[in-house]
């Protein structure tokens, strides 16, 4: 079955850029469906950062349209969010997942967790 | 931003049945399919009841969702100690133009 991975530097300084990849593993569909994006602050609720398709298109929550950056790499099998100009506010759980249709996301990844300070 | 309206919390004995609700809109749930998902302390959500009402492989069928006008339900009959956890519902949200995720709801089994 399909697996997701995330990776990337678990600290980042304010005002800088964070930058995360998905590894997407397993799955005779692992093609179908490219990723999306969810994060978590400490003690709160999911929040849809944004998605990207087969195609490439991406498709942005308005509230990180102006900062964020989601990738694919079908190469390698995997997708990266860059979210620049991080504040505090920043701080999550980062999720990747599997976009299947509308809201419905398997598998996620395990998450991880990025925290903004200097 | 906006959420999916879901109480904080919820709470039952071991063998009850607790349902928990979801309130949205005409440009989320009024028109679109709803998600649950269950969060286990420490854990990533994982896929509870999709379409409403269809269960992934693997999840009991003491799960079940259901959907009427804007609002959505998931109920949990024969409550165990393992369903303490979050659950989230979620919908596609026009508005949004992406989905949109309820607040969570704490389920505590007393």
């Amino acid at each position: 079955q399909v697996q997701l991975q995330e990776s990337g530097p678990g600290l980042v300084k304010p005002s800088g850029t964070l930058s995360l990849t998905c590894a997407v593993s397993g799955g005779s569909d692992s093609s179908n469906n490219w990723g999306t994006w969810v994060r978590q602050p400490p003690g709160k609720g999911l929040e849809w950062i944004g998605e990207i398709y087969p195609s490439g298109t991406t498709n942005y929550n308005p509230l990180f349209k102006s900062r964020v950056t989601i990738s694919i790499d079908k190469s390698k099998n995997q997708f990266s969010l860059k979210l620049r100009s991080m504040t505090a506010a920043d701080t999550a759980v980062y999720y990747c997942a599997m976009p299947r249709s509308g809201s419905r996301f398997d598998p996620w990844g395990r998450g991880t967790l990025v925290t903004v300070s200097s | 931003q906006s959420v999916l309206t879901q109480p904080p919390s919820a709470s039952g004995t071991p063998g009850q049945r607790v349902t928990i609700s979801c309130s949205g809109s005409s440009s989320n749930i009024g028109i679109y399919t709803v998600t649950w998902y269950q969060q286990l302390p420490g854990t990533a959500p994982k896929l509870l009841i999709y379409d409403n009402n269809q269960r992934p492989s693997g999840v009991p069928d003491r799960f079940s969702g259901s959907k009427s006008g804007t609002s959505a339900s998931l109920a949990i009959s024969g409550l165990q100690s393992d369903d303490e956890a979050d659950y989230y519902c979620a919908a596609w949200d026009d508005r949004l133009n992406g989905p949109l995720f309820g607040g969570g709801t704490k389920l505590a089994v007393l």
